[in-house]
């Protein structure tokens, strides 16, 4: 069964550092969503793109989140820098155009000490 | 402004009892409905979605859930749950705002007791 592979699965930075995220959505799935799910709470979306164009990103804190698809394939969620607060799963999914459902990646558990 | 509920922070059953989780949402119109189970540490798996049509819809690993307009409400259900089912639940609601924009629950946490 196809998956959405996403990189690192555990990462720890430092507060104000820089830290990036990968994510790899279904093949031929063009669009394709990062979340961020806070513990003990629903997935909050960030971005969403389709191909390599971002729909939505009014939820994305933009003075230290960056998002790109360069190629309208895989995907680069930035932060920089982190804070305290940036402690979350980070979660990637892809769907076919429309939406009939999400896959989703595995996720990132971002610690920010 | 829309909105998912899930009203149960938690739930705790017996294996082989029923289960009923909650959902309601707030909308204008008639939604695309979701429900996710995540299992500790790992992404949403969707177990089923309501789109049109049938009211009761069969998903996964034996839930199903029923859409009910009146009520605003996507309860999942299982007639006999196991062990294995334990895990948090997202019902989510996919709204047509030009684009799909999908709204998730804040999440039922499921315990099943031996």
């Amino acid at each position: 069964e196809a998956e959405v592979a996403q990189s690192p699965r555990y990462k720890i930075t430092e507060k104000s550092q820089a830290v990036a995220f990968w994510c790899d959505p279904i093949s031929g799935h063009a669009t394709l969503y990062w979340y961020r799910q806070i513990l003990g709470q629903g997935p909050e979306l960030l971005v969403q793109f389709q191909d390599e164009s971002v729909v939505d990103d009014s939820q994305l804190p933009k003075d230290r989140f960056s998002a790109e698809r360069l190629k309208g394939v895989d995907s680069t969620l930035k932060i920089q820098p982190a804070e305290l607060g940036d402690s979350a799963m980070y979660l990637c999914a892809s769907s076919l155009r429309g939406n009939y459902g999400y896959t989703f990646g595995s996720g990132t558990r971002l610690t920010v000490v | 402004a829309q909105s998912v509920t899930q009203p149960d922070i938690h739930i705790t059953v017996s294996e082989g009892a029923s289960l009923e989780l909650r959902c309601n949402y707030s909308y204008g119109a008639t939604p695309y409905l979701f429900w996710y189970v995540q299992s500790p540490g790992q992404g949403l798996q969707l177990l089923l979605k309501y789109f049109s049509g049938d009211t009761l819809v069969q998903g996964i690993k034996g839930f199903e859930a029923e859409f009910k307009r009146s009520q605003s409400s996507f309860n999942l259900r299982k007639p006999s749950v196991h062990w294995s089912d334990a895990a948090e639940y997202f019902c989510a609601v996919a709204l047509n705002t030009g684009g799909f924009k999908t709204i998730f629950g804040a999440g039922t946490r499921l315990f099943v007791k031996a």
